[in-house]
């Protein structure tokens, strides 16, 4: 079975604080992203890569970047936290010839106080 | 743009009731079109999904067809059980493009 393994369930960071969300997936994907889940907006795209150290910017890239220097690992950095910050944060990887099937991780609760 | 609609929850039924939860979307050309579903406490996993007008994808007793014509994929289920209580979305892939546009997710909850 394909595991897309996110680091933290539950993260509580202060206004300011630099902040590293990590995504690990074990079956050799090519494609991997990071999106954000509000209640009322759905899931919405923060940061998409199809290669290593390529990224394409989402819907909602400010104040997000990311890395990915390992096929198998994509990271998510808020560079100053801000309390609009506060989401679950959801990755998931795909193969490029999958056809749309996305394996998403469990997700990671992030709070901004 | 690419955009997805669905409709809007929370949606209670009691065990062995009909679901149908409608979704319509906003695409040039023939996009895929998928349902996820997010069970509590858990990523979302794909459910269905249909790549033509008139496929009809099925997984676990749940149904949706293409309809280009109505720009649609509603997913239906004859009876539900209260295992079933999960977040739904809809989504579609245009072609050339690796990436997803989700709706906002429709919740259900089953009752026995």
């Amino acid at each position: 079975d394909v595991k897309v393994t996110q680091s933290s369930r539950y993260l509580v960071k202060r206004t300011g604080e630099k902040v590293f969300l990590e995504c690990v997936q074990d079956m050799d994907h090519e494609n991997m992203f990071w999106y954000r889940q509000d209640p009322g907006l759905g899931l919405r795209l923060i940061y998409f890569s199809y290669d290593v150290k390529m990224k394409e910017k989402g819907d909602i890239p400010e104040g997000y970047s990311v890395s990915r220097e390992k096929k198998e690992r994509f990271s998510l950095i808020l560079e100053s936290a801000s309390t609009n910050q506060t989401s679950m944060y959801l990755c998931a990887s795909s193969l490029i010839s999958s056809a749309g099937e996305l394996f998403f991780g469990e997700g990671s609760r992030l709070t901004v106080l | 743009g690419n955009s997805v609609t669905q409709m809007e929850g929370p949606v209670t039924l009691s065990e062995e009731a009909f679901l149908t939860i409608n979704c319509t979307y906003t695409a040039t050309g023939y996009p895929s079109l998928f349902w996820y579903v997010q069970y509590p406490g858990e990523g979302l996993q794909l459910l269905l999904k249909a790549t033509k007008a008139d496929d009809k994808g099925s997984n676990k007793g749940f149904e949706a067809t293409y309809r280009k014509e109505t720009t649609s994929f509603h997913l239906e289920k004859g009876s539900v059980q209260v295992s079933d209580s999960a977040v739904y979305f809809c989504a579609l892939k245009k072609g050339g493009s690796e990436k997803l546009v989700f709706g906002k997710g429709t919740k259900l909850t089953v009752n026995p």
